[in-house]
């Protein structure tokens, strides 16, 4: 199976500030079949982009996907307070659909 | 606006079984896969199982084939879980969620999901 690998595990921004996450696979996603989370405590996760750059409906434009292959970055380009939360990133190019452990992005 | 609500989590002792239940509204029910996921504190999100549009393919995580099984009912759009010889490691918090497509081979992304139910196995 894909193993994904989150990083950093941490980041600690603060608002208005850039964020990028990062997700590395073990293998190539071929067709990019990749999809970034976002949970906030106490909730369920949140679809926000898919294949890789494809946002959801409703998610704002602040939020955008890149990468292909192995490496995949999600962007927040002004963090704003609801923003501060943790992202995991997802492939479905293989079988079984994997996640990655997480990135917690913490108000600095 | 889709809604999916999970029902059956509990407590439950070791080897025990449990069914878990996902109603779901706000989408035509019988065009759409659906996938149960589940998230432990120390393992985080994990897929366990997925069942097709109209309940042809099932397919399943090694961690949980033979002892889980997937099943759904179109009549009542409902989506259900299966527990059987319940372990530790099961616990966990489950979710129900709405593939984008109809859930072919192991289906895509996680389009929506539900608020989860707790399972917590222990004596």
């Amino acid at each position: 199976e894909i193993v994904l690998t989150q990083s950093p595990g941490t980041l600690s921004l603060s608002p208005g500030e850039r964020a990028t996450l990062s997700c590395r696979a073990s293998q190539s996603v071929s067709s990019s079949y990749l999809a970034w989370y976002q949970q906030k405590p106490g909730q369920a996760p949140r679809l926000l982009i898919y294949d890789a750059f494809s946002r959801a409906t409703g998610i704002p434009d602040r939020f955008s996907g890149s990468g292909s292959g192995t490496v995949f970055t999600l962007a927040i380009s002004r963090l704003e307070p609801e923003d501060f939360a943790v992202y995991y990133c997802q492939q479905y190019a293989d079988s079984p659909p994997t996640f990655g452990g997480g990135t917690k992005v913490e108000i600095k | 606006q889709v809604h999916l609500v999970e029902s059956g989590g509990g407590v439950v002792q070791p080897g025990r079984s449990l069914r878990l239940s996902c109603a779901a509204s706000g989408f035509t029910f019988t065009n759409y896969g659906m996938h149960w996921v589940r998230q432990t504190p120390g393992k985080g999100l994990e897929w366990v199982a997925i069942i097709s549009y109209d309940g042809s393919n099932k397919y399943y995580a090694a961690s949980v084939k033979g002892r889980f099984t997937i099943s759904r009912d179109n009549s009542k759009n409902t989506v259900d879980l299966q527990i059987d010889s319940l372990r530790a490691e099961d616990t966990a918090v489950y979710y129900c969620a709405k593939d984008p497509g109809s859930g072919g081979w192991y289906g895509k992304y996680f389009h929506h999901w539900g608020q989860g139910t707790l399972v917590t196995v222990s004596s």
